[in-house]
């Protein structure tokens, strides 16, 4: 079965400090991979998806940045975190195709940021 | 951004009563997913509805796609505290960036 992983669950972090969020997908192959972020128990907004290795798409215009160094390997970075980077991180994976055609999304269970 | 809104954005009933959850958009979606995530947690999936006027039941869930497959609605019989959460439509399209989530409904069910 297909499980994902996200870490560090909790961050406190000061401005202007570095940023690393690691996401791991293990049994499946090739997956997309997405980065949300979560305001104040509200809905998601998309931040970065990724079809492919070292295949990136922003949605936002924001002070934070992806990578996928591996295939089942998706990594949310930032040089200097701003006031504003607070919030809760979501790493999620689809599969290309699934049987009704939707984009199924399976969540990790999140990143909390606190920049102070 | 295709916007979905949900109502109500907080509703805090009572054990064994029944409420309804609108998800609105004035796009057409060609399928139409509901999440409910508790605190601290990422959202799991609930169901997927992708044909338009599709009805489908999860025990004392039931949930329906619009015939214009532009809206939805999450009805839920005698609520239970297990229900409590925060509960997210999200309308699908086409690529793999294709999901655009709700705003929320955020359903305290008191025992």
């Amino acid at each position: 079965s297909q499980t994902i992983h996200q870490w560090p669950a909790t961050l406190v972090q000061p401005v202007g400090s570095p940023l690393s969020l690691e996401c791991t997908v293990e049994g499946t192959s090739n997956p997309n991979l997405y980065w949300y972020r979560q305001a104040a128990g509200r809905g998601l907004q998309l931040l970065f998806y990724s079809v492919g290795i070292g295949q990136i798409s922003s949605e936002v215009p924001q002070n934070l940045s992806a990578s996928r160094p591996q295939d089942r390997q998706f990594i949310l970075s930032s040089k200097k975190l701003l006031l504003s980077d607070s919030g809760f991180y979501l790493c999620a994976w689809s599969a290309l195709r699934t049987n009704s055609g939707a984009n199924v999304l399976t969540f990790g269970a999140g990143s909390r940021l606190t920049v102070l | 951004t295709q916007l979905l809104e949900q109502s109500p954005q907080f509703l805090s009933i009572q054990e064994g009563e029944n409420l309804t959850v609108y998800c609105n958009s004035s796009s057409v979606f060609s399928s139409l997913q509901w999440y409910r995530q508790e605190p601290g947690e990422g959202p799991v999936l609930l169901v997927t509805v992708v044909t338009g006027g599709e009805v489908k039941k999860l025990k004392r869930l039931t949930f329906q796609f619009g015939d214009a497959r532009k809206d939805s609605s999450l009805h839920i019989t005698a609520a239970q505290p297990g229900d409590t959460g925060l509960y997210l439509c999200a309308g699908g399209g086409t690529g793999a960036n294709n999901l655009f989530f709700g705003t929320g409904t955020r359903l305290t069910v008191i025992p």
